[in-house]
Order: C-alpha cells, then sequence, then structure tokens
C-alpha cells in the first residue's frame, strides 16, 4: 500500500535558518503530494502541493518540488520565522474503494524556531 | 465564509457511552473523511464517504460509527467498544476529482474520564 516516510523531530532552529524537512513516499502510479501544517490545538492547512514530477509547490516562503525518480518531496525554506513553529505533514494522495480520494500522511515533524 | 465546523472543540465521554462529534460542511464536497490524531503519530483515516448514504470503513473503524444522510453532514460516534478512544479527531472534505486537496475541520479533543 501507499506510505510517506517523514523526517523524525522534533526539529529546533534559530530564526532565519534554513529549513529542510525531508520525506519520501512509495505509491502505485502517480499520486499528489501535499504538505499540510498544523499549528497547536487546530486542524491542517495546506501549506503546497504538486500534481506531477518536477513540479515544484510553494506558499509564504516553503518550497516541494516533488522528484519521481527520488520518489521524495522535501520542504524547504531559507529563512525560517518564530511563527513557523507548528506541526508539519507530508501527504500523498492515493485511491481508496471506488472514486474516493484518500490522503496517507507522514507521522509529522514538530518544528520550534527560537528568537 | 466556506469551511469545515466541528464540534464540539473539547468532549469528555465516562466509561460505557456513546458519544457522536459532529462535522458539517458548506464547500459543496462529495467527498468526506474522519482521523484520528494521537500524539506523536500521523493521522489515521477511520471512514470515508463519497457520496450520501454511502462510505467505507478506513483502517481503524472498529469501535466507531457514521452516517451520511446529508451532502453537508458526517457525524461521527464513538461506541462503547472503542477501547482506547481518548484522541484529537479530525473531520476532512474533498472533491473526488484528482489531485485536489482535503480541507480540515478544527478537530475535537476527546478525553475519557
Amino acid at each position: 500500500g501507499d506510505s510517506v516516510t517523514q523526517m523524525e523531530g522534533p526539529v529546533t532552529l534559530s530564526e532565519e535558518a534554513f529549513l529542510t524537512i525531508n520525506c519520501t513516499y512509495t505509491a502505485t502510479g502517480y499520486p499528489s503530494l501535499f504538505w499540510y501544517v498544523q499549528y497547536p490545538g487546530e486542524g491542517l492547512q495546506l501549506l503546497l502541493k504538486a500534481t506531477k514530477a518536477d513540479d515544484k509547490g510553494s506558499n509564504k516562503g516553503f518550497e516541494a518540488t516533488y522528484r519521481k525518480e527520488t520518489t521524495s518531496f522535501h520542504l524547504e525554506k531559507g529563512s525560517v520565522q518564530v511563527s513557523d513553529s507548528a506541526v508539519y505533514f507530508c501527504a500523498l494522495s492515493g485511491r481508496g474503494r471506488g472514486s474516493a480520494r484518500q490522503l496517507t500522511f507522514g507521522s509529522g515533524t514538530q518544528l520550534t524556531v527560537l528568537p | 465564509d466556506g469551511g469545515i465546523t466541528q464540534s464540539p472543540k473539547y468532549l469528555f465521554r465516562k466509561e460505557g457511552q456513546n458519544v457522536t462529534l459532529s462535522c458539517e460542511q458548506n464547500l459543496n464536497h462529495d467527498a468526506m473523511y474522519w482521523y484520528r490524531q494521537d500524539p506523536g503519530q500521523g493521522l489515521r483515516l477511520i471512514y470515508y464517504s463519497q457520496i450520501v448514504n454511502d462510505f467505507q470503513k478506513g483502517d481503524i473503524a472498529e469501535g466507531y460509527s457514521v452516517s451520511r444522510e446529508k451532502k453537508e453532514s458526517f457525524p461521527l460516534t464513538v461506541t462503547s467498544a472503542q477501547k482506547n478512544p481518548t484522541a484529537f479527531y479530525l473531520c476532512a472534505s474533498s472533491t473526488v476529482r484528482e489531485n485536489t486537496e482535503a480541507f480540515f475541520g478544527q478537530g475535537t479533543r476527546l478525553t475519557v474520564v
């Protein structure tokens, strides 16, 4: 079945440091890939997505490139801020019974940015 | 504003009780989902539905039940058969087209007392 493996946390960085959170996946066919962010006590918000190989998703200074050859979708940001402190989830879309989409999630990476 | 509303935000259950978590969406999405989140873990799929009056079990459906009588609503009942129900529950919805993301509610934290 589909699976997502994410870099284990927690990750602690100083403000303005460079961020990389690794994500690799296993899936049949051609999944779409997503990064979601979760702030404390809240639901998940879509951060960025990529729907085909070599696509680059970007939002709020975060970027990730869909690498089919390495089955990876690593999240990067050049200069993190304290407000980026959250849990980040890598996910892929798959297929369940019928035509409904399902998301398979990684285990999440807790990021703390210190001032 | 369009979105997904979960209620209540916090819920306490006594041993042996059934409780129902509400999820309503006004995004006109066909598909709806329930996930369970435990500390330090990813999300696990409980149930999903792609159309009114139809739903399928996810990976951890035992001890849970759902209904989909209206397109906008997908309530989750945590029954007394669920042995470890304390968790954060997330509802989501999406279209059934390819390559579209899911939208999430704010979650319900259920605690057994």
